[in-house]
């Protein structure tokens, strides 16, 4: 089953607004990690959060992480155009493997 | 941007072909993943790496095999493709936490 789920699917806005992504996920997490990806190819990563951080920031981006709700919400303030894109939660549940948990993504239209 | 490499880019193969999707990283990393992801859709594991000599599956069941003799490299191999192997494939590599993307493959099998 997914661990992460995103909220909204789809977000389009105008250049200059701010927008928030949310992501909920079910079990317990080392880190959650948000990354973007452009039309048809791989994945950015973006920022990471670790799960005794509640909030963190970089640049125009700004997490928060609620692991009581088991949510993180990313939030892009000023967006322009290029920052039109997919966006995906991930979480670290702490195996060896460093392997992630995507979620189902957050499209991400910013108009000009 | 990340040094991790990936070809052929995009590939369009008949139905019953073996094919070998390449993936390459030059940062050294032990760690590496496979990921099948449908246009617009989440990210699905099907093979990862621990190091050299090491392959594990992912969550997704897939009829993919890997290998991996060098650590720079993790090829995917195809034995005999099959239109619902239509994707786009990803391989990535971490040291740590953050994962580095290659730019795809996106396979289509007719």
């Amino acid at each position: 089953s997914q661990q992460g789920e995103e909220d909204p699917q789809a977000l389009s806005i105008q250049e200059g607004e701010n927008a928030t992504m949310n992501c909920s996920y079910k079990t317990s997490i080392n880190n959650l990690q948000w990354y973007r990806q452009n039309s048809g190819r791989g994945l950015v990563h973006l920022i990471l959060i670790r799960s005794n951080e509640r909030e963190k920031h970089s640049g125009r981006l700004r997490v928060t992480l609620d692991t009581s709700k088991k949510s993180s919400s990313l939030l892009i303030t000023a967006s322009r155009a290029a920052d039109t894109a997919s966006y995906f939660c991930a979480t670290d549940e702490g195996n060896a493997g460093n392997m992630l948990t995507f979620g189902g993504g957050t499209r991400l239209m910013v108009k000009p | 941007e990340a040094d991790i490499y990936q070809t052929p880019r995009y590939l369009v193969i008949g139905t019953g072909k073996k094919i070998t999707l390449e993936c390459s990283q030059t940062m050294g990393h032990d760690k590496m993943y496979w990921y099948q992801q449908d246009p617009g859709m989440e990210l699905h594991l099907i093979h990862y790496s621990y190091g050299v000599n090491s392959t594990e599956k992912g969550d997704l069941s897939s009829e993919s095999t890997v290998s991996r003799i060098r650590t720079e490299h993790f090829p995917l191999t195809l034995e005999s493709a099959r239109p619902s192997h239509t994707s786009q494939y990803l391989c990535a590599s971490t040291d740590r936490y953050e994962q580095y993307f290659g730019p795809g493959t996106r396979l289509t099998v007719t």
